[in-house]
């Protein structure tokens, strides 16, 4: 399997923080990796796919970028509604796996 | 716009099946890999696996044992059968679509239901 690796687990942050949250890949995935945001009691919701690409509705706020085996999700400013939990998602293998989440939490 | 909706029951019993359908509205169940995802409380994500309309499969290897994946087209539903269930079962069960877009890398899941909550218990 192709394991997932987010960092941190977790953070704190202010409204309109730049936050990056980091996802690395066991192997090369080239760019088949998503990114979902999840609030409390809701389904996940795809923000990014293909690594960069931004799902249609979501904030221009939100980008991901690649570098090798490094991902990265960053949100340029933290609005309110941004406080919930991101998970990295490979699609290059089965199975499909996720990084183990991390929360943003208000500071 | 595709919706997705979980159905079944809340509660299974230890050692015995737990069987969910995911019916599909709003658009054609006859392309795309339909996926079941699982998330215990408090924890992570973890696939289950998917189906091709054609009825193809590709299940998780650490559950693979136990799971049954069909799907209904004239229905539009397709379901999942885990065995053998335990505690470590419990979870809420999401469907979703596994889509792809010509000229893209990748596959990603997208939309999905709002999840079912399944509890193991005696």
């Amino acid at each position: 399997d192709i394991q997932m690796t987010q960092s941190p687990s977790s953070l704190s942050a202010s409204v309109g923080d730049r936050v990056t949250i980091t996802c690395r890949a066991s192997q090369s995935i080239s760019s088949y990796l998503n990114w979902y945001q999840q609030k409390p009691g809701k389904a996940p919701k795809l923000l990014i796919y293909a690594a960069s690409n931004l799902q249609s509705g979501v904030p221009s706020r939100f980008s991901g970028s690649a570098s090798g085996t490094d991902f990265t999700l960053t949100i340029s400013s933290l609005q309110s509604e941004d406080f919930a939990t991101y998970y990295c998602q490979q699609s290059y293998g089965n199975p499909r796996t996720f990084g183990q989440g991390t929360k943003v939490e208000i500071k | 716009q595709v919706q997705l909706q979980e159905s079944g029951p809340g509660l299974v019993k230890p050692s015995e099946t737990l069987s969910l359908t995911c019916t599909v509205s709003g658009g054609s169940i006859s392309r795309y890999y339909w996926t079941w995802i699982r998330q215990p409380a408090g924890k992570g994500l973890e696939w289950i696996g998917r189906i091709y309309p054609s009825g193809s499969t590709n299940y998780n290897p650490s559950l693979k044992s136990r799971v049954t994946m069909s799907v209904a087209t004239s229905k539009s539903q397709f379901s999942l059968r885990l065995s053998s269930v335990t505690a470590a079962d419990t979870a809420m069960y999401y469907c979703a679509i596994e889509i792809a877009v010509a000229g893209t890398n990748g596959n990603w899941f997208d939309p999905w239901g709002q999840g079912i909550l399944v509890s193991v218990s005696s």
